[in-house]
């Protein structure tokens, strides 16, 4: 069965550092997105890809975050510094045309001591 | 603005017992679709049942199945039987074309069957 990968699966980094997860979805699904996991709240969206195109960052904190998906494929979201409220599971999901058509990766879990 | 809210932060059930966790959500679009998703430790989140708005009829797969009340912007989830392997955290989500051809969740009812 076809997957979402993510990586890496656990990412500890310092406070002020760079930080970058990667992100491949199902072949043939154009929407891509990634979410934003606090541990106990449900998931809250970042950015969303139609094909290399950003159609929603306006959650995105683009002082710091940064989200591309250059031909379309996969997707890779940095973080420039990190921030302690960044800890965080970092969700990537992909959609074919079908409404109920998501995927979910494993996700990310990053952690900024 | 969607909003979906999921007013249970636990619930707790015995193994092959019924349980129900609820959701309400608000909206002002007529064609959306409604969502729980599971989510067990350390997994990836997959999705349990799917409603869409505009069937009346409630979706049910195998033990899982929903109550839709569209006028009450109601939408739970009723597991039948439960199983050790339903111990997860669950998330109701709300999806709208009209809003943007995304999942908003709400904040997830962590679930544990107890033998």
């Amino acid at each position: 069965e076809a997957e979402v990968a993510q990586s890496p699966r656990y990412k500890i980094t310092e406070k002020s550092q760079a930080v970058a997860f990667w992100c491949d979805p199902i072949s043939g699904h154009a929407t891509l997105y990634w979410y934003r996991q606090i541990l106990g709240q449900g998931p809250e969206l970042l950015v969303q890809f139609q094909d290399e195109s950003v159609v929603d960052d306006s959650q995105l904190p683009k002082d710091r975050f940064s989200a591309e998906r250059l031909k379309g494929v996969d997707s890779t979201l940095k973080i420039q510094p990190a921030e302690l409220g960044d800890s965080a599971m970092y969700l990537c999901a992909s959609r074919r045309t079908e409404v109920y058509g998501y995927t979910f990766g494993s996700g990310t879990r990053l952690t900024v001591v | 603005a969607q909003t979906v809210t999921q007013s249970q932060p636990e619930m707790s059930v015995q193994e092959a017992e019924t349980v129900t966790l609820s959701c309400t959500y608000d909206t002002s679009e007529s064609n959306y679709y409604l969502f729980w998703y599971k989510q067990p430790p350390s997994r990836q989140m997959i999705l349990v049942i799917r409603q869409e708005a505009y069937k009346q009829q409630n979706a049910t797969e195998n033990r899982f199945s929903v109550n839709f009340q569209k006028a009450a912007k109601s939408f739970s989830l009723k597991i039948s039987d439960s199983q050790l392997g339903d111990t997860a955290m669950y998330f109701c989500a709300f999806f709208a074309m009209e809003y943007g051809n995304k999942l908003v969740f709400g904040a997830g009812t962590i679930l544990r069957v107890k033998s």
